[in-house]
């Protein structure tokens, strides 16, 4: 089974400053999703990574992926308040199967 | 936009009642899912459903767990005997299978 691990799992940041958010997975996949999910809320896509090399930026979030290290990072420029979410990466194989990370918790701190 | 669309938005029930949660995929799409989420925790796969068949489930749909597409438009999750433990948010989604998984509103049910 496919494996996806991210880091850190809980972040605390001051507005304005930058941090990454890691997300490892365990075997080839040529796809790479983020998420967010607001508390009590869905989840609503953000980016979708399909090529080695691939970077999507949206404002202040920036994502980035490397399928020969099996990695992808989420980075957060000048954080605002509003960014205040949980972060999920999914990855999916050839059979349509997607498989979460454990997501990580940013709070934003004025 | 289109969206997946998730009734009941929150169901309360009791322990051992059979609960039926409702999910109306994207119309094009083709292959569907549910997941669950408790509270803080992280997104559980539940199940994928593809040509009217399920393709891939995990341990947690055991024999309580079934899943079924009735008509062209409605996919359904049936819980037969609920346990307190089921207590959680069931996230349906769906995808055309190149596209991005598109997830519904959810529902939360309460097991009491």
């Amino acid at each position: 089974e496919l494996k996806v691990e991210q880091n850190p799992l809980f972040l605390s940041m001051q507005e304005g400053k930058n941090y990454t958010i890691y997300c490892n997975y365990s075997t080839t996949s040529d796809r790479l999703y983020w998420y967010r999910q607001d508390p009590g809320k869905s989840l609503e896509s953000l980016f979708v990574l399909l090529s080695n090399g691939a970077v999507k930026q949206e404002g202040r979030l920036m994502a980035s992926l490397d399928t020969k290290a099996r990695l992808s990072t989420l980075h957060i420029t000048a954080a605002v308040h509003d960014l205040s979410a949980t972060y999920f990466c999914a990855v999916s194989n050839t059979g349509n199967q997607f498989y979460f990370g454990t997501g990580t918790s940013l709070t934003v701190i004025p | 936009e289109p969206e997946v669309t998730q009734t009941p938005s929150h169901q309360v029930t009791q322990m051992g009642q059979e609960v039926i949660l409702r999910c109306v995929p994207i119309s094009n799409h083709l292959y569907f899912y549910w997941y669950r989420q408790i509270l803080g925790q992280k997104v559980e796969f539940l199940v994928s459903f593809y040509n009217n068949e399920i393709s891939e489930k995990s341990e947690i749909f055991d024999d309580q767990f079934s899943v079924e597409r009735p008509d062209g438009s409605n996919f359904t999750l049936k819980i037969r005997s609920t346990k307190l433990e089921d207590s959680a948010m069931y996230f349906c989604a769906s995808t055309t299978g190149v596209n991005v998984l598109t997830f519904g509103a959810g529902s939360r049910l309460t097991v009491l």
